[in-house]
């Protein structure tokens, strides 16, 4: 399995308050990505990032914040809570991306965040 | 844009019997594909991967998946389906530019019936 961890693996929280989810990589990976799985969705992308303080954003950003310090490490932050924010996240990494090719990103074993 | 159909929400048969899961893309350019499965309360694991190279691609556990260009489909099969093999299973289209963002279908759960 790719050295891929998450924090906290499970977390309930309140609405309003902020929480910090942390993903960290083990393989030095350039790119990393922030998931969230709702049923009848499947994944959909929240931010990305490309470098150390490089990111963007995905599908479904609103809401949501990210940072990246270090290449191990990216964060995704809730800045304000909501209900419509209780999902299941997963993080996932991958390769340098060349262009015309394409890589499989790797995933981390999921956070599974209530907000009450 | 990319975008994936998974054609059946869910799949059931029995164990021994043929498995087929059924996907549509639609991509802009040539698109990479892959199969991912998750096993319940469990992360994603690569099963299969199509990169443009031979259009059946074979993947772990004994699946395998062939691109058909004509149809826009990529459908997933295994002759033999075995308990373990119960899980959800992704249907994903990559975009070959960019950062590589991958653009899920909605998945197919697979029930094994002893």
């Amino acid at each position: 399995d790719a050295g891929i961890t998450q924090s906290p693996r499970h977390k309930v929280t309140e609405t309003g308050t902020p929480v910090t989810l942390r993903c960290h990589q083990t393989e030095n990976h350039r790119y990393m990505y922030w998931y969230r799985q709702d049923p009848g969705h499947g994944l959909r992308l929240i931010h990305y990032s490309y470098g150390v303080k490089d990111t963007d954003k995905g599908e479904v950003s609103d809401g949501y914040s990210v940072s990246r310090s270090k290449t191990e490490d990216f964060l995704l932050t809730l800045e304000s809570a909501t209900s419509s924010q209780t999902s299941v996240y997963f993080c996932a990494i991958s390769e340098s991306v060349q262009l015309g090719r394409s890589y499989e990103q790797y995933f981390g074993p999921g956070t599974r965040l209530t907000v009450t | 844009a990319q975008s994936v159909t998974q054609l059946d929400s869910h799949v059931s048969v029995s164990e021994g019997t043929p498995v087929l899961l059924r996907c549509n893309y639609s991509s802009s350019y040539s698109p990479s594909l892959f199969w991912y499965v998750q096993h319940p309360n469990k992360g994603l694991q690569l099963l299969l991967k199509y990169t443009s190279a031979a259009t059946l691609v074979k993947g772990i556990n004994g699946f395998e998946a062939e691109f058909k260009k004509s149809e826009t489909s990529f459908h997933l099969t295994k002759p033999s389906a075995h308990m373990s093999d119960a899980a959800e299973y992704f249907c994903v289209v990559s975009e070959r530019t960019g950062a590589n963002n991958l653009f899920f279908g909605t998945g197919t759960r697979l029930t094994v019936i002893p």
